[in-house]
């Protein structure tokens, strides 16, 4: 077995701050997700990454970065935090073309 | 657009009763297909998936059915239980094509009650 850890839990900012959320797995996964949950639209995919230093934009990567540093680890940059932005980032690793595991998610407050 | 569609954002079956719920996709390159389960303050779970070389899989009370000319699919979850009570995720992903993503639907709210 397996686990994905999100640091930190909870995560405030202020308005125009850049804000840095980290994601490691000892799965051994080749790929790596970044997605930001919103209620009523369900995951939606930031950026991802199928190897070491790999980067790939998902569907809402603008006002993102994103670094594969090393196999186990894949870290998400908020470039600019929005003021009242309330979200919850969830990492995920999966082996090819199977199942993807999810981390406990990181929960933002901008205020 | 939105790929993967949930129309229905819930669903209320009683105890015992089946519960059905549905997605629609758009891209014809999807060939596999995935439902994921979400507990309030949880994270998703993988409950069951299916590639497109099949049109049904049965695993226990859940059974996972895939139109493909319909761009449909489906999970059913027979004599449903108040612990079912979560959030469904469908999700598509198009493993021929060399892509490991997966597109999610907005998830569909199913609450059992006894």
């Amino acid at each position: 077995g397996g686990i994905i850890t999100q640091t930190p839990k909870f995560l405030i900012g202020q308005e125009g701050q850049k804000l840095t959320l980290k994601c490691q797995q000892n799965f051994n996964h080749d790929t790596m997700y970044w997605y930001r949950q919103d209620s009523g639209k369900g995951l939606r995919l930031i950026y991802y990454s199928i190897t070491e230093n790999d980067l790939q934009k998902g569907d809402l990567s603008e006002g993102y970065d994103a670094s594969r540093e090393k196999k186990s680890s894949f870290s998400l940059t908020v470039t600019s935090a929005q003021k009242n932005e309330m979200a919850v980032f969830l990492c995920a690793s999966s082996p090819w073309g199977d199942e993807q595991y999810f981390g406990p998610g990181t929960r933002l407050t901008v205020l | 657009g939105q790929q993967v569609k949930q129309s229905s954002p819930s669903l209320t079956v009683q105890e015992g009763g089946i519960s059905i719920l549905n997605c629609d996709y758009e891209n014809d390159m999807f060939d596999y297909f995935a439902w994921y389960k979400k507990y309030p303050d949880n994270s998703p779970t993988l409950l069951i998936s299916v590639r497109s070389n099949v049109d049904k899989r049965e695993d226990g009370r859940l059974t996972v059915f895939l139109n493909k000319s319909g761009k449909h699919f489906s999970l059913h979850i027979t004599a449903s239980q108040p612990e079912d009570t979560a959030v469904y995720l469908c999700a598509a992903g198009a493993r021929r094509g060399g892509n490991n993503k997966l597109t999610f639907g907005q998830g569909t709210v199913l609450s059992v009650i006894p």
